[in-house]
């Protein structure tokens, strides 16, 4: 099975701030890598498909790079509704999907 | 409008088999570029897939718990219902049914329902 490993697993950063998170595949996975975001409560949401595909009501400040093994979500100005837990995806092995460990992002 | 909505027990005794269902709208569940997906969260844990049905009735399971596990739907009631045997307080969880979509050759769950907590003890 494909394993997804994310970090840092939890960061503080502060409104405006532009934060990175990292998701690593244990084998090539081409670009077939979603990001959703959970906050407290609530079911994930969708942000990014195909690694970089914005999906459509999301805000452009988040944005995905990445093939193969390393892939990166990027906040580009972090806001107070950003705040919230991060999971990767990978669907190469799709419907066998494995998410990745998850990021919480925390106010500093 | 998609929705997706799972319903279910919300205690259920250790060995006891839990049968879940999720009634959606907005979509057929014959639809080819869609399929609907079981996936489940332990309280402060990482989200985890368990099983997954397309429009031609094809299923996959997770391989850590596909013995226990069944997956099905009734297009008629547009409902896909998920059966765990013999569950462990360490199936407490809460358990989301989300609507995979194709977006050409990718894919992503672009609806999710609410969520049902089910926790396990005696």
């Amino acid at each position: 099975a494909i394993q997804m490993t994310q970090s840092p697993s939890s960061l503080s950063a502060s409104v405006g701030d532009r934060v990175t998170i990292t998701c690593r595949a244990s084998q090539g996975i081409r670009n077939d890598l979603g990001w959703y975001q959970q906050k407290p409560g609530k079911a994930p949401k969708l942000l990014i498909y195909a690694a970089s595909s914005l999906q459509s009501g999301v805000p452009s400040r988040f944005s995905g790079s990445g093939s193969g093994t390393d892939f990166t979500l990027t906040i580009s100005s972090l806001q107070p509704e950003d705040f919230a837990t991060y999971y990767c995806l990978q669907d190469y092995n799709y419907p066998q999907v494995t998410f990745g460990g998850g990021t919480k992002v925390e106010i500093k | 409008q998609v929705t997706l909505k799972e319903s279910g027990p919300v205690l259920v005794k250790p060995t006891e088999t839990l049968t879940l269902t999720c009634t959606v709208s907005g979509f057929s569940l014959s639809n080819a570029r869609m399929g609907v997906s079981w996936i489940r969260q332990p309280p402060g844990k990482a989200l985890e897939w368990l099983a997954h049905i397309f429009s031609n009735d094809e299923k996959s399971y997770s391989t850590s718990l596909k013995s226990r596990l069944t997956i099905s739907k009734d297009t008629s009631k547009s409902q896909v219902v998920l059966t765990m045997t013999n569950m462990d307080p360490v199936d407490t969880a809460t358990y989301y049914c989300a609507r995979i979509v194709h977006y050409g050759y990718a894919v992503g769950f672009d609806y999710w329902g609410q969520g049902t907590l089910v926790t396990v003890s005696s």
